[in-house]
């Protein structure tokens, strides 16, 4: 059974400060999706990362992807506020089915 | 603006009362999908449709149906509601197999 799981699952960080979060899986998938959720809406598109050494940035928040590793990062760079919210990274390795990590639920405090 | 859209966002049932809750979309994928979340837990898959073609995950209760009557729309019928259906059902649609999802806002349903 496909495994895909998030560290930490709770991260409470200060604004201004840097951190990462981690995606583990545990079977080949060359494809990895990166989604925010803001509390009661609905799942927001961040990244897609396509292959190994995929590397993407949007704003404060880089996705990387090493499926050699079976490991992708979703580093975030002087936080503000406006980021808090769950993270959730997803794995495809059927072509029709999304397995969901189990969730980083993101604070920035002041 | 193309995208996917579900009705009702906010559904109250009663224990045991039929429901059905429906995702349309104007970005013409062949794949739609329906997902259960319920509070501070993952998207859980329910099954999907890839064109015409249903596909049932192996633990979703029979308790739960759905129908794609065209491209556009899909529903998802809950036959027998119980207090642990209460989740948010999110609906999403793919242009293809290993393509990016969207998804739409969600139907919360609460359950009496």
């Amino acid at each position: 059974e496909l495994k895909v799981e998030q560290n930490p699952l709770f991260l409470s960080m200060q604004e201004g400060k840097n951190y990462t979060i981690y995606c583990n899986y545990s079977t080949t998938s060359d494809r990895l999706y990166w989604y925010r959720q803001d509390p009661g809406k609905s799942l927001e598109s961040l990244f897609v990362l396509l292959s190994n050494g995929a590397v993407k940035q949007e704003g404060r928040l880089m996705a990387s992807l090493d499926t050699k590793a079976r490991l992708s990062t979703l580093h975030i760079t002087a936080a503000v506020h406006d980021l808090s919210a769950t993270y959730f990274c997803a794995v495809d390795i059927t072509g029709n089915q999304f397995y969901f990590g189990t969730g980083t639920s993101l604070t920035v405090i002041p | 603006d193309a995208m996917v859209i579900q009705n009702p966002r906010y559904q109250v049932t009663q224990f045991g009362k039929p429901v059905t809750l429906s995702c349309s979309q104007t970005l013409n994928h062949n794949v739609m999908y329906w997902y259960q979340q319920k509070s501070s837990q993952a998207p859980k898959l329910l099954f999907h449709y890839y064109d015409k073609d249903f596909n049932n995950e192996a633990d979703t209760p029979d308790n739960f149906q759905s129908r794609r009557p065209n491209t556009s729309f899909c529903f998802l019928d809950i036959r027998s509601p119980g207090l642990g259906d209460a989740a948010m059902y999110l609906c999403a649609t793919s242009s293809g197999r290993y393509n990016e999802q969207f998804f739409g806002p969600g139907t919360r349903l609460t359950v009496l």
